[in-house]
């Protein structure tokens, strides 16, 4: 099993919802991370976890809050959104501690929109 | 700090053609260097990888990319391209000394297929 699963693939939400969205990974992997890609643009990085804990957080607004429950889930709470917070949201892993040192396996991303 | 330029926005091709997407990086030593594409709707896979040794890496799809220390550069080749080769490129770089879990993302070259 080389996937990683997350859910929805796609999410509105207004700007007073609380949502979640989901990912998953059954690959044994240490590391997990959220990016965040804009349309026509590079994904950038959000949050890193490596073995379950908050490793890296790139500056980012506290309306997302990043959660880890166990080595295969990594979960992204999302609260008070603004517009200009609509995009693809990826998920991704890797089996070594770092990204720099082998592959990072994407999910096929989570489209968020909010209103 | 690493930093990778992809100087082509937009390249089309025809099929049957062969391909080449062009990256230059920054960076004090030898990066750890990466190609990954991304399908339309989709998330990334990683196309090949460098980080030391022979100079020609060869990937997944039929793809190669070179390692050109003095142009500083880390070129994506294809013999000959497929319609299913649509898609957005993506060179990264990685710093191998840095204790961070970051992998750097060009801006990315959208390719184009002509029938």
């Amino acid at each position: 099993d080389t996937e990683v699963t997350q859910t929805p693939k796609h999410l509105v939400m207004g700007m007073t919802n609380k949502k979640s969205l989901k990912c998953e990974q059954h690959m044994g992997h240490r590391a997990m991370y959220w990016y965040k890609q804009k349309a026509k643009k590079p994904p950038e990085l959000m949050f890193v976890y490596s073995y379950e804990k908050l490793s890296i957080n790139e500056s980012v607004p506290s309306r997302f809050s990043p959660e880890c429950p166990n080595s295969s889930l990594l979960n992204l709470h999302l609260h008070a959104l603004q517009p200009e917070d609509s995009a693809l949201y990826l998920c991704a892993s890797s089996h070594g501690q770092f990204a720099n040192t082998g592959e990072l396996f994407f999910g096929e991303g989570s489209r968020l929109t909010v209103l | 700090a690493q930093s990778v330029t992809q100087p082509d926005i937009h390249i089309t091709v025809s099929e049957g053609a062969s391909l080449e997407l062009r990256c230059n990086y920054s960076y004090g030593a030898t990066p750890y260097l990466f190609w990954y594409v991304q399908s339309p709707g989709q998330g990334l896979q990683l196309l090949l990888k460098y980080f030391s040794g022979d100079t020609l890496v060869q990937g997944i799809k039929g793809f190669e990319a070179e390692f050109k220390r003095s142009q500083s550069s880390f070129n994506l080749r294809k013999p000959s391209v497929h319609w299913s080769d649509a898609a957005e490129y993506f060179c990264a770089v990685g710093a191998p000394a840095s204790s961070a879990s970051k992998i750097i993302f060009g801006s990315g070259t959208r390719l184009s297929i002509r029938p």
